[in-house]
């Protein structure tokens, strides 16, 4: 069945340090590919998309690419702040409803 | 615009207590709804889905069921909890089952058994 890897957590990093955290699938089709963002006690926010191979999803300075020939959509943000400090997922929409990595935990120092 | 509503936010209840957590949608018609568990050090569990009034989806067997008895109410329940029932339970909403549709969450239940 469908499934989504990601990388194991925690990272955390000082404040405007470069982060990406990678994501990989498995999927029949083509699915549409997803980042949530969880912050602490909160439930999930849908963070960026992307519906196609090559699409770039971007929001809050973040943005990863729909890579077809590597299974892949790595989140990358060039400057990250104390705020961005949650739980990060990655998931994909095939045939189903969504299926979702364990989440990465992100911690930003200042 | 859509929003999502559930309750209650917390709740603390005794080993083999029945358990009752609802969900509603505004704003939108004929939603597919969701029910997902988010247990300690874990990721997102797909519990049920639904694409309709009375139309339920279970994705693993266990000691929970829902039902949907309005088009916008999505209730998650159980007759006798488990510790391991202890989570965060977070409801969904979607246009679309499948495909590029979005997901749109809910705030969440925490619910601890003791």
């Amino acid at each position: 069945g469908d499934s989504v890897t990601q990388m194991e957590g925690p990272v955390t990093l000082s404040e405007e340090a470069f982060l990406t955290i990678n994501c990989t699938y498995t999927a029949t089709g083509y699915p549409s590919l997803f980042w949530y963002v969880q912050y602490p006690g909160e439930g999930l926010q849908l963070l960026l998309k992307a519906t196609k191979a090559d699409d770039k999803g971007s929001n809050k300075g973040f943005e990863a690419t729909y890579r077809k020939e590597t299974t892949s959509f790595h989140l990358e943000k060039g400057s990250v702040q104390v705020s961005d400090s949650a739980v990060y997922f990655c998931a994909l929409k095939g045939n189903t409803p969504l299926v979702f990595g364990k989440g990465t935990r992100l911690s930003v120092i200042a | 615009s859509q929003t999502i509503h559930q309750w209650p936010a917390t709740l603390v209840q005794p080993v083999g207590s029945p358990l009752s957590l609802e969900c509603t949608v505004e704003g939108t018609s004929n939603p597919n709804l969701y029910w997902y568990r988010q247990a300690a050090g874990r990721g997102l569990q797909l519990l049920f889905y639904s694409v309709g009034i009375g139309q339920i989806s279970s994705e693993v067997p266990q000691n929970l069921s829902a039902s949907r008895p309005q088009d916008r109410q999505f209730i998650l329940s159980s007759k006798k909890l488990l510790l391991s029932d202890s989570g965060f339970y977070l409801c969904a909403w979607s246009v679309i089952l499948a495909g590029a549709g979005t997901q749109y969450f809910g705030p969440g239940t925490r619910l601890l058994v003791l």
